[in-house]
């Protein structure tokens, strides 16, 4: 069975600091994404990357910046944290080759920032 | 673009009642449907895919979806609702961009399920 790894479920940080959320796959899956989840707003696509050190902006990259050096590691960085950036983050991958196989969500964590 | 909409943002049900949530999407090509859960505190788990072929899809824990192309509609339905599928379900539908397939959710539905 897939697993998807989050490294945190909860970090609490201070406005103005740089943030990482890491995230790792065991399943040698080519897709890695990061959404955010908000109420009401559902999953918005952050990032995604189809291949390692490949990275493509999804619907609301602004305010983050993303890291694929290996294959199973994608990491998210908020490079100066913001009040608007609490939310829940979800990690997922996918296999790719034009596959259109499902997702596989890692448990999510949850960033609040003061 | 491809978009889905989910209609109604809380659904509530007795335990043993039908569960209907419903799931509309556009796209401009065949489309490819999924529905998934989430459990309090979890990441979202695959229910049931519609890639092509027969259009009353099955899923796990009694769940199905039909998929009707003249009504653009992915609905997901189950017949008797269980304590333990209070949940958010998500629409999703997948189109292919910067190399791969890319999934866009819908907003989410959550299920309440009343003793």
């Amino acid at each position: 069975d897939v697993k998807v790894t989050q490294s945190s479920r909860y970090l609490v940080k201070r406005t103005g600091e740089k943030v990482f959320l890491e995230c790792v796959q065991d399943m040698d899956h080519e897709n890695m994404f990061w959404y955010r989840q908000d109420p009401g707003l559902g999953l918005r696509l952050i990032y995604f990357s189809y291949d390692v050190k490949m990275k493509e902006k999804g619907d609301i990259p602004e305010g983050y910046s993303v890291s694929r050096e290996k294959k199973e590691r994608f990491s998210l960085i908020l490079e100066s944290a913001s009040t608007n950036q609490t939310s829940m983050y979800l990690c997922a991958s996918s296999l790719g080759g034009g596959r259109n196989s499902p997702l596989h969500f890692g448990n999510g964590t949850r960033l609040t920032v003061t | 673009a491809q978009s889905v909409t989910q209609l109604g943002s809380h659904v509530s049900v007795s335990e043993g009642a039908l569960v209907l949530l419903r799931c509309n999407y556009s796209s401009s090509v065949p489309p490819y449907l999924f529905w998934y859960v989430q459990y309090p505190n979890q990441g979202l788990q695959l229910l049931l895919k519609y890639t092509t072929g027969a259009t009353l899809v099955k899923g796990i824990n009694g769940f199905e979806a039909e998929f009707k192309k003249s009504e653009t509609s992915f609905h997901l339905t189950k017949p008797s609702a269980h304590m333990s599928d209070a949940a958010e379900y998500f629409c999703a539908v997948s189109s292919f961009s910067g190399g791969s397939y890319i999934p866009t959710f819908g907003r989410g539905t959550s299920l309440i399920v009343h003793p």
